[in-house]
Formats: structure tokens, C-alpha cells, sequence
């Protein structure tokens, strides 16, 4: 089973640039998410979505935008990158129970902004 | 503020002896704690999940258990081997706040000396 796949897997951009990064998971999951993981920061939640075509702000949202136009796909956009964003981003999803339910995690994609 | 604190930061072991890695968390109204592994440069693999109302999970050759009224988890791992290196992550699900959020430890690196 592929689970949570994440693409691309590794980026590089300049700031300024924008971006789309793609979430996919097969598991018929209701719940997606968004982290950033830093050095020192540990995980932090960027948006969320309880279902198609909801979203919802995280802990640190403020330059990033995402949709979630099928159940499936949940997108990360940096409209224009900065180098404050360079990080290792994942996604998770889990079922529709939700909150009683684990999280299922994506490899990531590690993001540089030059 | 709702954290979670994982002390030591890094931690390393000889071969075979029996861990024990701490999770604390700061308010004891949660629905449920969740222990990942990460390899470097790899997404989370989650290990063990504990539901608020349950005292302990078990996988294998780990042990995690909770008690939340002094907002405290430990996973425990028996045997250790050179391949359980990584960095083990503890994440809470708070019950106040928006609920769908875990709210992530910086992690324990261990390193299992042959």
C-alpha cells in the first residue's frame, strides 16, 4: 500500500518563487494535515482539513495556502517563498474518526529557499 | 500553553540494555498520546497509540504507558538493538483547542551501541 505520498521529495527555489507542494493518500482518510519540522522546533502544525473542500489554520499558516479540492490530494502553496520557510515539510492523514485515530505520515519534502 | 516536553534531547546505549524514554505534557484533558519513530532524512512511523482512557500499550518489544493526571508517558524498550536508533517522537492530542492538532515533542535521538 503507498499510504501518504508526498511530491516532490526535494526543492530548491529562490525567494520570491512560488510552489506547490502535493499531498496524495490512499486510505480513504477523511483527515489531512500540513507540518513543518525544524531544527530545535520540532513539528508544527501549518493547516489542516477535517474533509473535501474544508480547511483550516494551524499553528504556524501565515505565508502558506492549501486546498483540498479531492479527498485525496491536499496542496501546500508558497505563493512567494522566503527563506524563513526553508524546512522538511509532511503531511498526515487519518481516518474519519479522527481524534481517535493515528496520524499516518508522508516522507517529506525537504525545501530550500535560497 | 499546551507543550510537550521530551528530556534527554539525545541519548546513547549499549547494545541490549532495557530504555525507558519520557513524554511530558502540560495539561492532563487530552484524548489520546501518540509515540513515532524517525530515521534520518525519513517521514514518522508510528509506533503506539494510547487512548486517554487506556493505562498502556504494547508492540513487540514496546511498551508505552500514560498517566495522565501527572501528565507523564514512557516508552519503554526492551532489549535494545543497533537498529532501534532514530529519533523517537511523543505527540499529544489535547482535548481544548482545535482537536485535530497533535502537538509534537522535539524528540529523543537514541543511539544503540553494538
Amino acid at each position: 500500500n503507498a499510504g501518504v505520498t508526498q511530491t516532490p521529495k526535494f526543492r530548491v527555489l529562490k525567494t520570491g518563487q512560488s510552489m506547490t507542494l502535493l499531498c496524495a493518500q490512499d486510505m480513504n482518510h477523511e483527515y489531512m494535515y500540513w507540518y513543518r519540522q525544524d531544527p530545535g522546533m520540532g513539528l508544527r502544525l501549518i493547516h489542516y482539513s477535517v474533509g473535501e473542500g474544508t480547511t483550516a489554520k494551524g499553528e504556524v499558516p501565515d505565508g502558506y495556502n492549501v486546498s483540498r479540492l479531492k479527498k485525496q490530494n491536499f496542496l501546500l502553496g508558497l505563493e512567494s517563498a522566503a527563506p524563513s520557510q526553508t524546512s522538511v515539510y509532511f503531511c498526515a492523514s487519518s481516518s474519519i474518526q479522527g481524534i481517535s485515530q493515528p496520524q499516518h505520515f508522508g516522507d517529506g519534502t525537504r525545501l530550500s529557499i535560497l | 500553553k499546551q507543550e510537550v516536553t521530551q528530556i534527554p534531547a539525545a541519548l546513547s546505549v549499549p547494545e541490549g540494555e532495557n530504555l525507558v524514554l519520557n513524554c511530558s505534557f502540560t495539561d492532563s484533558a487530552i484524548y489520546n498520546l501518540q509515540w513515532f519513530r524517525q530515521d534520518p532524512g525519513k517521514g514518522l512511523t508510528s509506533l503506539l497509540l494510547i487512548q486517554s482512557s487506556q493505562r498502556e500499550q504494547t508492540s513487540g518489544r514496546l511498551n508505552a504507558s500514560l498517566d495522565k493526571s501527572s501528565g507523564r508517558s514512557t516508552l519503554y524498550i526492551a532489549a535494545s538493538q543497533p537498529g532501534d536508533s532514530a529519533t523517537y517522537l511523543c505527540a499529544v492530542r489535547f482535548q481544548t483547542g482545535a482537536n485535530s492538532k497533535l502537538t509534537f515533542g522535539k524528540g529523543i535521538t537514541l543511539s544503540v551501541r553494538p
